[in-house]
C-alpha cells in the first residue's frame, strides 16, 4: 500500500526567508502532484509533475521529483504572507488511486 | 469555465439521520471522485467513478455510504444513518485525462 509522508506538517517561517516542504513516498509511481488548500476552501492545484527530474516553478515555489529516490521537494522562495496555506503532496499508486500527504501547515510570519 | 460544483456548502445534521451531498463535475470530465478529509489531514478516496461505473469503491463504507453517478454527470453520496464521526468534509474532483484533477469547494457536514 503507497504511503505518502510531508515533513514538516507545521512549518512557522519569516517573510523573505527560503525553505523546502519534503515528500517521501513508498512505493513506485509515475505522479506527483502539490496543491495548496487555503482554510476552509478547496484544493488549488499547483504542480503535477510526471518524470524522474521534472521541475516546475511558478512565482516563489518550485517543486522538483526524484523517482529513485522517492522524493518531492516543494520549495519556497523568499517567502510572503500570501503564501501562508496548506500545502499537500500527492502521489497516484499502481490502482489509478491518488493518496494525500497530511499536509503541511505553512504560517508566514511578517 | 464553471469549476467542480457541490451543494451543500454545509449541513448540519443530528446523528442517524440521513444526508446526501450533491457534486456536479465539469463538463466532459468522465472520471468523478469522492474524497472525505478529516479534521486536519489530507483528503481519503471514498469512490472513483468512470462514466457511471464505480471502478473503485473499495474505500466506501458500504454499511452506510451510498453512491450514484446519474448518466455518467452528476453525482450524489448519500450517507445513511449518520454517525458522530462522520464529522468531515467531504470533497468531489473530476478529470478529462487522469492527470489533472479539479476539485469542488467541498461540504463540510457535521453530525450532532
Amino acid at each position: 500500500e503507497l504511503k505518502v509522508e510531508q515533513n514538516p506538517l507545521f512549518l512557522s517561517m519569516q517573510e523573505g526567508k527560503n525553505y523546502t516542504i519534503y515528500c517521501n513516498y513508498s512505493t513506485t509511481s509515475d505522479r506527483l502532484y502539490w496543491y495548496r488548500q487555503d482554510p476552509g476552501k478547496s484544493l488549488e492545484s499547483l504542480f503535477v509533475l510526471l518524470s524522474n527530474g521534472a521541475v516546475k516553478q511558478e512565482g516563489r515555489l518550485m517543486a522538483s521529483l526524484d523517482t529513485k529516490a522517492r522524493l518531492s521537494t516543494l520549495h519556497i522562495t523568499a517567502a510572503v504572507h500570501d503564501l501562508s496555506a496548506t500545502y499537500f503532496c500527492a502521489v497516484r499508486d499502481r490502482d489509478d488511486k491518488i493518496i494525500f500527504g497530511k499536509g503541511t501547515r505553512l504560517h508566514i510570519l511578517p | 469555465e464553471a469549476g467542480v460544483v457541490q451543494s451543500p456548502r454545509y449541513k448540519i445534521i443530528e446523528k442517524k439521520q440521513p444526508v446526501a451531498f450533491w457534486c456536479n463535475p465539469i463538463s466532459g470530465h468522465n472520471t468523478l471522485y469522492w474524497y472525505r478529509q478529516n479534521l486536519g489531514q489530507g483528503p481519503e478516496l471514498l469512490i472513483r467513478y468512470e462514466n457511471e461505473e464505480a471502478v473503485d469503491d473499495s474505500q466506501l463504507p458500504k454499511d452506510r455510504f451510498s453512491a450514484e453517478r446519474l448518466k455518467g454527470v452528476d453525482s450524489t453520496l448519500k450517507i445513511q444513518p449518520a454517525e458522530l464521526g462522520d464529522s468531515a468534509v467531504y470533497l468531489c474532483a473530476s478529470s478529462q485525462d487522469r492527470v489533472g484533477y479539479t476539485f469542488g469547494s467541498g461540504t463540510r457536514l457535521t453530525v450532532v
